[in-house]
């Protein structure tokens, strides 16, 4: 099992629709989580930290379930400006950082 | 604040040559990373210091792969000789603390291999 899996998509929505993605990781013992975003051909930039309270930021809302092992993103109300790919990262052993593979979102008109 | 800093953008390189990569990290930020990123893919770590020590290099190539930080700031990444499957983009990030704060992310350097 991959240690941090997210699934690629494209995930291709309509302006102003509701859209999640989870992210699932495989280290119980991880204590960090945090979702980047990454423009094409642009470096990943942080997104928003996941809080085990689970966060929210204006239309983005990120949760934490640790039973479950996964993380997840809510995006509502979707933008053609939030086209981007999604990527999750998660600290495993050592504070070793690791990031998904990211998904791919596509907000049409 | 200044971001990371990271030469060059471009880079094309024909098999079996050598290339350097140069990272210059935000001031005050202790940890460094290296990450390769081939298309379609999520970053990949190299190689993790903290300071002027290696914290984690488990999946750098060394026997083609190479990097330093002998001050504790500024990094090299240096790959001897290159292959084509090397052809990807080179980020470098910092952070605050090791692992528990968020990575800052250089502009990155495409290299292509041919």
């Amino acid at each position: 099992r991959k240690e941090v899996e997210q699934d690629p998509g494209p995930f291709n929505v309509p302006e102003g629709a509701t859209v999640a993605f989870n992210c699932t990781y495989s280290n119980s013992a991880s204590q960090s989580f945090f979702w980047y975003r990454q423009d094409c051909r642009k470096e990943p930039k942080l997104l928003m930290s996941v809080y085990s309270s689970g966060n929210e930021d204006g239309r983005f809302t990120a949760q934490l379930n640790r039973a479950s092992q996964y993380i997840s993103l809510l995006i509502r109300d979707s933008k053609l400006s939030d086209s981007a790919t999604y990527l999750c990262v998660v600290t495993g052993g050592g504070n070793k950082l690791t990031f998904g593979t990211g998904t791919q979102l596509k907000v049409e008109l | 604040e200044a971001g990371v800093a990271q030469s060059p953008r471009y880079k094309i390189i024909e098999k079996r040559q050598s290339v350097a990569f140069w990272c210059n990290p935000i001031s005050g930020h202790a940890t460094l990373y290296w990450y390769q990123q081939i298309l379609g893919q999520g970053p990949k770590l190299l190689i993790q210091f903290q300071n002027n020590g290696v914290v984690d290099d488990s999946q750098l190539p060394k026997d083609r792969f190479s990097a330093e930080r002998l001050k504790g700031v500024d990094s090299t990444l240096k790959i001897q000789p290159a292959k084509l499957e090397d052809s990807a983009v080179y980020l470098c990030a910092s952070s605050l603390v090791q692992g528990n704060s968020p990575l800052h992310f250089g502009n990155g350097t495409r290299l292509t291999v041919t």
